[in-house]
């Protein structure tokens, strides 16, 4: 089993609609959770923490589940510019490194 | 911006040259960790350096190296390139050690021929 895992996609939704990913991850020592945003071909950018109580930011939620192990990503009233890949990064435990997954794409049409 | 910069942004290596990856960190950020994106992939963590020293490293042969200065640049070096190293190479760094908010420069796209 991969440490982290994501449904690679595409996810293809139209305009306003309200999409959301999961990451699953095998270590259910892991405490620190991040999702990040890339565009094709650039470098992956910090979207949002994950923290135990979920988080909202805009648009954008995310929330963790312990008990199953994966995080989520709810996009609300998507816009064509959120079309992107997005990758969750997780931390190993024991050491310093973060484990990325392998990123679900998101396409978003008008 | 995030305020990370890699240099060269683009280079074709031949089987069984070096190359060597260079990385500014952003200022005020004392860690750097490296990571190779293949395409289609997400980021494989290479090795992770604080204050100069090696804090962590990923299933990477010896061929990768790496260096980290006073000012906490870096540099990645892989020796004796194969096909499979090309990919794109992604310099992160972070204010400390543990944390998981890393950004990343624009990455050093490597093609190996």
């Amino acid at each position: 089993r991969k440490e982290v895992e994501q449904d690679p996609g595409p996810f293809n939704v139209p305009e306003g609609a309200t999409v959301a990913f999961n990451c699953t991850y095998s270590n259910s020592a892991s405490q620190s959770f991040f999702w990040y945003r890339q565009d094709c071909r650039k470098e992956p950018k910090l979207l949002m923490s994950v923290y135990s109580s979920g988080n909202e930011d805009g648009r954008f939620t995310a929330q963790l589940n312990r008990a199953s192990q994966y995080i989520s990503l709810l996009i609300r009233d998507s816009k064509l510019s959120d079309s992107a890949t997005y990758l969750c990064a997780v931390n190993s435990p024991g050491t310093y490194k973060y484990i990325f997954g392998t990123g679900t794409r998101l396409k978003v049409l008008a | 911006e995030t305020g990370v910069t890699q240099s060269p942004t683009h280079l074709i290596k031949t089987r069984g040259q070096q190359v060597t990856l260079r990385c500014s960190s952003q200022s005020g950020h004392n860690t750097v960790s490296w990571y190779q994106q293949a395409l289609g992939q997400g980021p494989q963590f290479i090795f992770q350096y604080y204050r100069e020293e090696e804090n962590g490293r990923g299933n990477f042969p010896p061929r990768f190296s790496g260096l980290q200065f006073p000012n906490y640049s870096s540099e990645l070096n892989v020796n004796a390139l194969e096909l499979d190293d090309s990919a794109l190479y992604l310099c992160a760094s972070s204010f400390e050690l543990a944390t998981g908010e890393l950004f990343f420069g624009e990455g050093s796209r490597l093609t190996v021929l």
